[in-house]
């Protein structure tokens, strides 16, 4: 299987700051990489699949990047909104193995 | 817009099968990929396998020998049955339909606890 090894775990931060969350694969993935965002008690969110493509709707304050095996999800200005946990997720092949999660709290 | 909604018991015996339904609204279930991912409480996710409308099946090699993924095209749902559980199973199960490929899960039901527990 392909593990999908996120960093940090949790981060702290202000509203307005820019966050970076790192997504490294265990062999390389091509851009088969998505980025889910989840709040408590709430089913997760599609945010950006093929490592960069915003999903509709999604805004524009979020982005993502790379291929290979080293992907970033970037907020640009966190808003109050944007706390939650954050996972990736390879869409490689099977299993669809998600990364550990990164949770978002308020500094 | 397509609407997910999760069915079945929220209580399980241990040793005995786990079994969910997922109804879909608002849209065919033919042409998407359906799948099945499970969360722990307080942990992360878990891909459990997916389902073609056709029938062709994928599931996650740790829990294939235990679960079955069907479709029934004429009620738009499908199903997910996972045998012999244990404690280890209790999740909140969630039923998702995937966008442009098997993974990327536009739609997602609002999840249901399943509680393993005699």
């Amino acid at each position: 299987d392909i593990q999908m090894t996120q960093s940090p775990s949790s981060l702290s931060a202000s509203v307005g700051d820019r966050v970076t969350i790192t997504c490294r694969a265990s062999q390389s993935i091509s851009s088969f990489l998505n980025w889910y965002q989840q709040k408590p008690g709430k089913a997760p969110k599609l945010l950006i699949y093929a490592a960069s493509t915003l999903q509709g709707g999604v805004p524009s304050r979020f982005s993502g990047s790379g291929s290979g095996t080293d992907f970033t999800l970037t907020i640009s200005s966190l808003q109050p909104e944007d706390f939650a946990t954050y996972y990736c997720q390879q869409s490689y092949g099977a299993p669809g193995t998600f990364g550990g999660g990164t949770k978002v709290e308020i500094k | 817009q397509v609407q997910l909604q999760e069915s079945g018991p929220g209580l399980v015996k241990p040793s005995e099968t786990l079994s969910l339904t997922c109804a879909v609204s608002g849209g065919s279930i033919s042409g998407y990929y359906w799948s099945w991912i499970r969360q722990p409480p307080g942990k992360g996710l878990e891909w459990i396998g997916y389902i073609y409308y056709s029938g062709n099946t994928n599931y996650n090699p740790s829990l294939k020998s235990r679960v079955t993924i069907s479709v029934d095209t004429s009620k738009n749902q499908f199903s997910l049955k996972l045998s012999s559980v244990t404690a280890a199973d209790t999740a909140v199960y969630y039923c998702a339909r995937a966008a442009t490929s098997e993974y990327d899960y536009e739609y997602w039901g609002q999840g249901t606890l399943v509680i393993v527990s005699s």
